[in-house]
């Protein structure tokens, strides 16, 4: 069975770095890309960048470069997504998901259960 | 960028009711267009993908037709379960892009 569980819950200050996880099971974690959606409260999905961790290769949305990066450790089958230095407007839910093939002109067929991240003073 | 547009944003329909949600691409996208639902508080899960090809287990009240720039996610008839927001995906390259989302509720 496919699975992808994220790490807890987080409440950052503004300023902090963070580093948020996303473990790969039930299928070759190596083969297939992983990316992250952003849902900001109340708001709607946005694609912020996917992962190939057969090979890191790593795409992002041009409204997230820069912002944060997205690794992988294919050693242990998990994708990361992380900030330098958090803003107040990065509290969201994040999800990671795995497109369904080894290209990057999939959908997200699998998706992780979210990860909150708050970011208050 | 290839920007995607849903409509309406929101609609109110009944019970049995037939339901159509758009979705436009800025550009031509050909098939690469996946319909995802989202219900309150629970994570995306995905619909349909090619355009028109239903994910394995989902409802066959559930369909999507379109190609090129303009597409299209019906529901024969309305259940109480399919309260949600819906949205539209394009996938064809890498940025990928969401449309903002319609949200369905029962009048």
């Amino acid at each position: 069975e496919v699975q992808l569980v994220q790490s807890g819950a987080e409440v950052k200050k503004p300023g902090e770095s963070l580093k948020i996880s996303c473990k790969g099971s039930g299928y070759s974690f190596t083969s297939y890309w992983i990316g992250w959606v952003r849902q900001m409260p109340g708001k709607g999905l946005e694609w912020m960048g996917i992962i190939y961790p057969g090979d890191s290769d790593t795409r992002y949305s041009p409204s997230f470069q820069g912002q944060v990066t997205i690794s992988a450790d294919k050693s242990i089958s998990t994708a990361y997504l992380q900030w330098s230095s958090l803003k107040a407007s990065d509290t969201a839910m994040y999800y990671c998901a795995r497109l369904s093939g080894s290209y990057y002109t999939s959908p997200f067929d699998y998706w992780g259960q979210g990860t909150l991240v708050t970011v208050s003073s | 960028d290839i920007q995607m547009t849903q409509s309406p944003s929101s609609l109110s329909a009944s019970v049995g009711d037939r339901v159509t949600i758009t979705c436009r691409a800025s550009q031509g996208i050909s098939n690469y267009l996946a319909w995802y639902q989202q219900k309150p508080g629970k994570v995306p899960k995905l619909l349909i993908y090619a355009a028109s090809t239903l994910q394995s287990g989902v409802p066959s009240r559930f369909s999507g037709s379109g190609s090129g720039t303009d597409f299209t996610l019906t529901i024969s008839s309305l259940q109480p379960e399919d309260v949600a927001t819906y949205y539209c995906q394009k996938y064809n390259s890498a940025p990928q892009a969401f449309g903002q989302g319609t949200k369905v509720e029962i009048k």
